[in-house]
């Protein structure tokens, strides 16, 4: 089957760093996304990982290993704008997305 | 108008009711798709459009009956919902649908609300 699993919700201080996770099981992998979704807004796109290793994004990076199905958006210098909800999704074998249901990130002062 | 619009924003409508979502894209893309998404859950693809021909129906209840009269616009029909049918419908569309690098662009989505 097909399963995408990361956190429903986290919390975290302004200026500090976090790490939201992603594992995966998808019939075939044709790279992972993170999306970010403000409340009420439509999701944007953050990052795109078909290798493994760190893709780095100002203050946003992202890491995959394929061979663990595994995957993590890491946020740096927390800003209170960065609370919003991270989608994981995964490109299967037929070039469709499987989405994760979303970690809602929280950002205390 | 920039990227992609969807109108309307918001709706609520009765069980009996037919009424039709709009979709449109300003990027010259060549796939659109239609999604689900419910409180909590993650986004359920619901339809896929290539070069205006339908590549994919995720096992959609015919109640939901897509239109797509060119690459630009996508229409979801509907008709005889039910309450469980209310969520937002998010449409996206991306250059090609399938390409192994497949940004899509969201739309803010319709808040449906089925009475």
């Amino acid at each position: 089957g097909q399963n995408i699993d990361q956190p429903t919700e986290m919390t975290a201080t302004e200026g500090a760093i976090v790490q939201i996770n992603c594992t995966y099981q998808t019939s075939g992998f044709n790279g992972l996304f993170w999306y970010q979704q403000h409340a009420g807004e439509a999701p944007t796109f953050l990052s795109y990982n078909v290798l493994d290793g760190l893709e780095e994004k100002g203050r946003f990076s992202s890491f995959l290993s394929r061979s663990k199905g595994y995957s993590y958006l890491l946020l740096k210098e927390l800003q209170m704008k960065d609370s919003a909800s991270y989608l994981c999704a995964t490109m299967d074998s037929n070039y469709q997305l499987i989405w994760g249901a979303g970690t809602k990130l929280i950002i205390k002062p | 108008e920039t990227g992609v619009t969807q109108t309307p924003r918001h709706l609520v409508m009765g069980m009996t009711n037919k009424k039709s979502l709009k979709c449109e894209q300003h990027l010259g893309h060549n796939a659109m798709y239609w999604y689900k998404q419910s409180a909590k859950k993650p986004l359920e693809l619901m339809f896929v459009y290539n070069f205006k021909e339908q590549t994919e129906n995720n096992s959609v209840p015919s109640r939901f009956s897509p239109e797509c009269p060119n690459s630009s616009h996508l229409f979801l029909h509907l008709h005889t919902l039910q309450p469980e049918d209310s969520a937002l419908y998010l449409c996206a569309s991306s250059q090609d649908g399938d390409g192994s690098y497949n940004e899509q662009f969201f739309g803010p989505g319709t808040r449906l609300t089925v009475l």
